[in-house]
């Protein structure tokens, strides 16, 4: 059975520091990744997504894959209150098109 | 440019009684896929189509649910007889077979209560 986990927080950051987002996931063979955002009563919404080992940037954002663990990650940068929302990881097992494995997100607090 | 479509946002019923709650997909986007969030279960695939034909059903909880696309622009997910246990945020999403990052968008959710 695919599973995603994630530490469900909270997780609490000052203002301005980063924020760090953790993601693991169990099908070895899984070929691309997601983090949503999703504020209190609102829908997910798309931040990063990738597909190759490596880091990718975003703006303030950075996701980082390491397929050998099975680690998929999402660094905030000069975090602000607007980022303060449950982040969720997301993982497609079959690449193209394809039901989402959701993790049960980070609940991350932006501290003024 | 009009995002995915769901009605109605919120739903309130009685055990027992028959729910449907509507999607419409963004104009063009050949995959629909319906999810369910809980608080205990976090956001679980239930079914998704594309091209208006079932692909994978293995996500719907039982025979209690049941989901339909008619045509390119409609989705229905049906809950007959509904119970306590199927009150949850019920979101629909959409994506483009063609496009090179397989983003699927949310739709604003159905929030069901089930007394």
């Amino acid at each position: 059975q695919k599973e995603v986990e994630q530490n469900s927080g909270p997780l609490s950051v000052p203002e301005g520091a980063i924020a760090s987002l953790n993601c693991t996931y169990s099908d070895r063979g899984s070929q691309s990744f997601f983090w949503y955002r999703q504020y209190s009563g609102k829908s997910p919404e798309l931040i990063m997504f990738i597909y190759s080992n490596g880091d990718k940037e975003d703006g303030r954002f950075t996701a980082q894959l390491n397929k050998a663990s099975q680690y998929v990650s999402l660094l905030i940068r000069d975090s602000q209150p607007s980022d303060s929302a449950t982040y969720l990881c997301a993982v497609n097992a079959k690449g193209g098109a394809d039901g989402l494995t959701f993790g049960k997100g980070t609940h991350l607090i932006i501290q003024p | 440019d009009a995002g995915v479509i769901q009605s109605p946002r919120h739903e309130v019923t009685e055990m027992g009684q028959e729910v449907t709650l509507r999607c419409k997909p963004i104009s063009g986007h050949d995959y629909l896929f319906w999810y369910r969030q809980t608080m205990m279960r976090g956001l679980e695939l239930l079914i998704y189509f594309n091209n208006n034909v079932p692909i994978d059903d293995s996500g719907m909880p039982e025979d209690r649910f049941s989901a339909k696309m008619p045509n390119a622009s409609f989705s229905t997910l049906k809950i007959q007889p509904s119970e306590p246990r199927d009150s949850a945020v019920y979101f629909c999403a959409s994506t483009i077979s063609s496009s090179s990052t397989d983003t699927q968008y949310f739709g604003p959710g159905t929030r069901l209560t089930v007394l």
